[in-house]
């Protein structure tokens, strides 16, 4: 059964600072990995979809990478930025979406 | 900017009564999944869709859920009778796989009193 854990569970750090979320899953057979973002009462907003044969993805500030021999992704988010506070989520694909338990990010001034 | 549609937004209930929440996928898109999210539990796969046959709802109650697809617009998910564990924010995601990201609505938050 593919399971996924995300670490940290909650994370609380000044503006400007460079991130690295951590997601790590059991089986290696997935199409591909997508991480989400939802903010506090809100729906989940894609931000990256990295294909199994693919390492990396980017957009903006944000860069993803992809491990899949070793069950790793790592989301890195640059300079970060009050508005980066909300929690992320990664999700594997194995035909069915599997969602890891997130990270609580806030950015605070 | 094509979005899945749930409706409704909030519900509350009492014990024991029908409640059905209807989700519209993004035009297009050929997989629909139903999730539900708790503090407890996070984000749970209840049941997923493609090409509007039902692949696996082994996440799901049997004995009070169910879900459908009475057309490519239209998914439904309905809980009956309803119990107050059964409080939580249920989401529906369209996607076109493998290559097209799963979008996902706003959610239906249900609080069954």
């Amino acid at each position: 059964k593919q399971e996924v854990t995300q670490i940290p569970a909650a994370l609380s750090v000044p503006e400007g600072e460079n991130l690295v979320l951590n997601c790590s899953f059991t089986d290696s057979a997935i199409y591909n990995l997508q991480w989400f973002r939802q903010d506090p009462g809100k729906g989940l907003t894609s931000l990256l979809l990295i294909q199994s044969s693919q390492r990396e993805q980017t957009s903006g500030r944000l860069n993803a990478s992809l491990d899949k021999s070793s069950g790793r992704s790592t989301l890195y988010i640059a300079a970060s930025q009050p508005g980066d506070s909300a929690t992320y989520l990664c999700a594997v694909n194995t035909d069915k979406l599997i969602f890891g338990t997130g990270t609580r990010l806030q950015v605070f001034p | 900017d094509a979005r899945v549609t749930q409706t409704p937004r909030h519900k509350v209930t009492e014990m024991g009564q029908e409640v059905t929440m209807r989700c519209q996928p993004i035009l297009g898109h050929n997989t629909v999944f139903w999730y539900r999210q708790t503090m407890m539990q996070g984000l749970e796969l209840l049941a997923y869709f493609r090409n509007r046959a039902p692949l696996d709802d082994s996440g799901m109650p049997k004995d009070r859920f169910s879900a459908e697809m009475p057309d490519a617009t239209l998914a439904t998910l309905k809980i009956q009778p309803s119990e107050p564990r059964d409080s939580a924010v249920y989401f529906c995601a369209s996607g076109l796989p493998p290559t097209v990201l799963y979008t996902f609505g706003s959610g239906t938050r249900l609080t069954v009193v």
